[in-house]
């Protein structure tokens, strides 16, 4: 069965600075990853996707992420964060040889401090 | 075009009560999955609809159930609700294919049961 895993519950990162979220995940056919951000009281946004091609794709927002087949990650970058970055952020995996249903990860905190 | 749209934003209901949750997904878009957000569980698959069928179900009871209209507007009712029902009830859409990617997200309805 697929599954996301997101090893940090909570990410604090002072503005300016480079911000990682980690995502790592399994599944049994192709997988197509995605990030999703989601603000108080709002549904979740959608960020970037990795479908195929690239390792590393740009999304909104100024938000990167880098596909890792060995390594099983999708790790989720921004150069640098700014104070509205404060989130939760989601990955997702969508397994294009099971049942194409897609699972999330836990979430993860950001926090950016001014 | 204009988002998904959910209905209501708010719901209080009393244990063993029934409710109904609407959706409506961007228009063109013919899928529309659910999932139930809690604080303990994250983001757990309900279930999904294409073009009036239903496509996947999540591992939820029979009192969890969702039909979808003609117009790809769907509606997911659960009944005999009890305390652990609270929840973010989340709809989103995908495009007019079986393959599109990215899903849209409406805000959600949160429901409290009591």
């Amino acid at each position: 069965a697929q599954s996301v895993a997101q090893p940090e519950d909570q990410v604090n990162v002072a503005e300016g600075n480079p911000l990682t979220v980690k995502c790592t995940y399994s599944v049994s056919g192709n997988p197509y990853l995605f990030w999703y951000v989601q603000y108080p009281n709002r549904g979740l946004q959608f960020l970037l996707k990795y479908i195929t091609g690239d390792n590393l794709v740009k999304g909104s927002y100024g938000f990167e992420a880098e596909f890792n087949k060995s390594q099983t990650s999708f790790h989720l970058k921004k150069p640098s964060a700014l104070v509205s970055d404060s989130a939760l952020y989601f990955c997702a995996v969508r397994d294009m040889g099971g049942g194409q249903n897609f699972v999330f990860g836990p979430g993860t905190r950001l926090s950016v401090l001014p | 075009k204009a988002g998904v749209t959910q209905t209501p934003r708010y719901l209080i209901k009393t244990r063993g009560q029934q409710v109904t949750l609407s959706c409506s997904p961007i228009s063109g878009h013919r899928s529309v999955s659910w999932y139930q957000q809690t604080p303990g569980q994250g983001l757990q698959f309900l279930f999904e609809y294409f073009s009036e069928t239903q496509r996947n179900k999540g591992n939820f009871p029979g009192r969890f159930s969702g039909r979808q209209f003609s117009n790809s507007r769907s509606e997911m009712n659960v009944s005999t609700l009890e305390l652990g029902d609270s929840a973010l009830y989340l709809c989103a859409s995908r495009g007019d294919t079986l393959s599109s990617y990215e899903q849209y997200f409406g805000p959600g309805t949160r429901l409290t049961v009591t």
